[in-house]
């Protein structure tokens, strides 16, 4: 099946710092690749969509210089959390499929993201 | 705005115990009903998709059917490893990139 690995699975920072997280799909090309945040006991938020050598589509309220998105080839996505603060603390996590199939989207294991 | 409604917010079994979790929606022209299943500290997992009302998938243990408004995802002689949180998603025919709609899920626990 379909296999999305996503890295790194928990980070613990300090105010300030900046975070990258890496989105990859092993065994399928992903022309498309979602990125969410999830807060306990809440549903998925998507915060933005990205293709393959585009700019990212941010969902509204996410800001796009706070989160920078690069999807620079169809196996790769990256989220960097840019001077993070302890209110950007959550688990993210991405998706990707292959619009040129009809598969649906497939999840990586996400990112706990600790800002102290 | 598509909304995604699941209920119960937590169910416990006991083993053997058949049940139903629900997943009402609202959306403007449905392409697609996703369920899910999240093991605590991990991405969801894909189950099912449901295109159009009375249609019905099964795997092992769960069975999924799908109405114009909701979606039941019946669960049959549940087992310990049943238990995770199951989403439901909906995506919108007018949805460009295929974006879904989360509902919060319910938390189902499974005892032996």
């Amino acid at each position: 099946g379909a296999v999305v690995s996503q890295h790194p699975s928990w980070v613990i920072c300090k105010s300030g710092t900046s975070v990258k997280i890496e989105c990859r799909s092993l065994d399928f090309q992903a022309t498309t690749m979602f990125w969410y945040r999830q807060f306990p006991k809440q549903s998925l938020m998507l915060m933005a969509t990205s293709n393959e050598g585009s700019k990212a589509t941010y969902e509204q309220g996410v800001e796009k210089d706070k989160f920078l998105i690069n999807h620079a080839s169809l196996t790769l996505s990256t989220l960097t959390v840019t001077s993070a603060h302890p209110e950007d603390s959550s688990f993210y996590i991405c998706s990707a499929r292959d619009y040129r199939s009809n598969q649906p989207q497939h999840f990586g294991d996400g990112t706990r993201l600790s800002i102290l | 705005e598509d909304q995604v409604t699941q209920s119960p917010e937590a169910l416990r079994l006991q083993e053997g115990e058949s049940s139903s979790l629900n997943c009402s929606y609202t959306v403007s022209g449905l392409r697609g009903l996703f369920w899910y299943r999240q093991d605590p500290g991990k991405g969801p997992e894909f189950l099912f998709t449901l295109y159009s009302a009375g249609e019905e998938k099964e795997k092992e243990r769960l069975k999924a059917t799908l109405t114009k408004k909701e979606s039941f995802l019946h669960i049959t002689a549940p087992k310990p490893e049943d238990s995770a949180t199951y989403l439901c998603a909906v995506q919108a025919a007018d949805s460009g990139y295929s974006t879904l709609t989360f509902g919060k899920g319910t938390m189902l626990l499974v005892s032996p």
